[in-house]
Formats: C-alpha cells, sequence, structure tokens
C-alpha cells in the first residue's frame, strides 16, 4: 500500500525567503507525481506535474524535483510572498495498485508579510 | 473551457437522508475521480470511473455509497443514510486519458454537513 508523507507538518517564515517542503513515498512505482495547493475551504490548484521519467518541472518560482528511486520530491518556492500562505499537497500515481492518487496531509505554509 | 464543476457546494443533510453530488467533468474528459477529505485527514481516493463504467472502487466504504457516470450528464457520488461520520468534503477531478500520464484537475468541492 503506497504511503505518503510531508514534512514538514506546518512552516511559517518571512516573505522574500526561499524555502523547500518535502515529499516521501513507500513505493517508487509509481507514474507521476502532483504538487497542489489548497486554500482554506476551497478546492486543489494544480501547480507541477514530474512524470516518473523526469527529474524535474518549473513554473515560475516553483520548481519541483523527484527522485524516484529514493521515493522523494522536494518543491521549491524562491521569493516567497504571502500570496503563497495556503496548504501544499504532494500527491502520486501508482504503486499499491489503486488507480486514484494518493495524498500527504500536506505542509501548512504561512508567509508572514 | 470550463474547470471541473461540482455542486451543490455546500450541503446539510439529517440523519438517514440521502445526499447526492454532482460532478461535471472538464470537457474532452472522460476520467471521473472522486475523493473525500475528513476533517484533520488528507484527500482519500474512493472511486475511479469512465463513462458508464466503474473502473477502480477500492477507496469507496461497502455500504451506502456507490457512483456512476452515465453516458450523459454529470457523475453522481449517492450516500445513502446519511451519518455524522460522513461530513467531509468530497473533491471530483477530471482527466483527459488513462490515469498513468496525466494531471488531474479538481472541482472545488462539495462541503456536507450531517445534522
Amino acid at each position: 500500500k503506497q504511503e505518503v508523507t510531508q514534512i514538514p507538518a506546518a512552516l511559517s517564515v518571512p516573505e522574500g525567503e526561499n524555502l523547500v517542503l518535502n515529499c516521501s513515498f513507500t513505493d517508487s512505482a509509481i507514474y507521476n507525481l502532483q504538487w497542489f495547493r489548497q486554500d482554506p475551504g476551497k478546492g486543489l490548484t494544480s501547480l507541477l506535474l514530474i512524470q516518473s521519467s523526469q527529474r524535474e518541472q518549473t513554473s515560475g518560482r516553483l520548481n519541483a524535483s523527484l527522485d524516484k528511486s529514493s521515493g522523494r520530491s522536494t518543491l521549491y518556492i524562491a521569493a516567497s510572498q504571502p500570496g503563497d500562505s495556503a496548504t501544499y499537497l504532494c500527491a502520486v500515481r501508482g504503486g499499491g495498485g489503486a488507480d486514484g492518487l494518493t495524498f500527504g496531509k500536506g505542509t501548512h505554509l504561512i508567509i508572514q508579510p | 473551457n470550463a474547470g471541473v464543476m461540482q455542486n451543490p457546494r455546500h450541503l446539510v443533510r439529517r440523519r438517514g437522508q440521502e445526499a447526492r453530488l454532482r460532478c461535471s467533468p472538464m470537457k474532452g474528459h472522460s476520467h471521473v475521480y472522486w475523493y473525500r477529505q475528513l476533517p484533520e485527514e488528507g484527500l482519500k481516493f474512493m472511486v475511479y470511473l469512465q463513462k458508464e463504467n466503474i473502473i477502480d472502487e477500492s477507496g469507496m466504504p461497502k455500504e451506502r455509497f456507490s457512483a456512476e457516470f452515465p453516458k450523459e450528464g454529470p457523475s453522481i457520488l449517492r450516500i445513502q443514510q446519511v451519518v455524522r461520520g460522513d461530513s467531509a468534503a468530497y473533491f471530483c477531478a477530471s482527466s483527459p486519458l488513462a490515469p498513468t500520464n496525466t494531471e488531474a484537475f479538481f472541482g472545488q468541492g462539495t462541503r456536507l454537513t450531517v445534522v
């Protein structure tokens, strides 16, 4: 059974700092990994999708890496802004048999103005 | 191209009533997934459907829950005889192709409260 862990569970940093969110998964037989953000009471917004054959993806100030063999991914946020405050979710597809995404519990991020 | 549309956004039901949650996938998407987010817990996969077929229901509770995705119209997640423990946010996602290599797009969710 696939399990996804995200560290830290919560993070509070001053505006402007660069930061790294971590995600690990137990079964490396994944098809892809996706990072989302979720604002309170809202749905999920897809940030980045990394296929199992890729090492990283970039979108604006966001960069996500994938080390499939070690079961790890990181989300790097450069020059953080208060608008980045949200819960960031890591999810993998594949490994463990189910067709759906397996989610971590998220990192609750607060960027202090 | 509208995103994944879920309705209602909020639903209140008394214990023992039925809840029907609707999901219209993005245009051109024929794969639909339902997830549940319980308070203070992560999202959990429930069921994966294609048009008129349930592909994977390994995450669905064995009783009271059912899902369908008819040839015409939205996908429906149906919860019969709701209990307080069913209170949660239910999210629908869709993708254009099989799940192995495509991005999943999520709706805004339906927040079910059982009183």
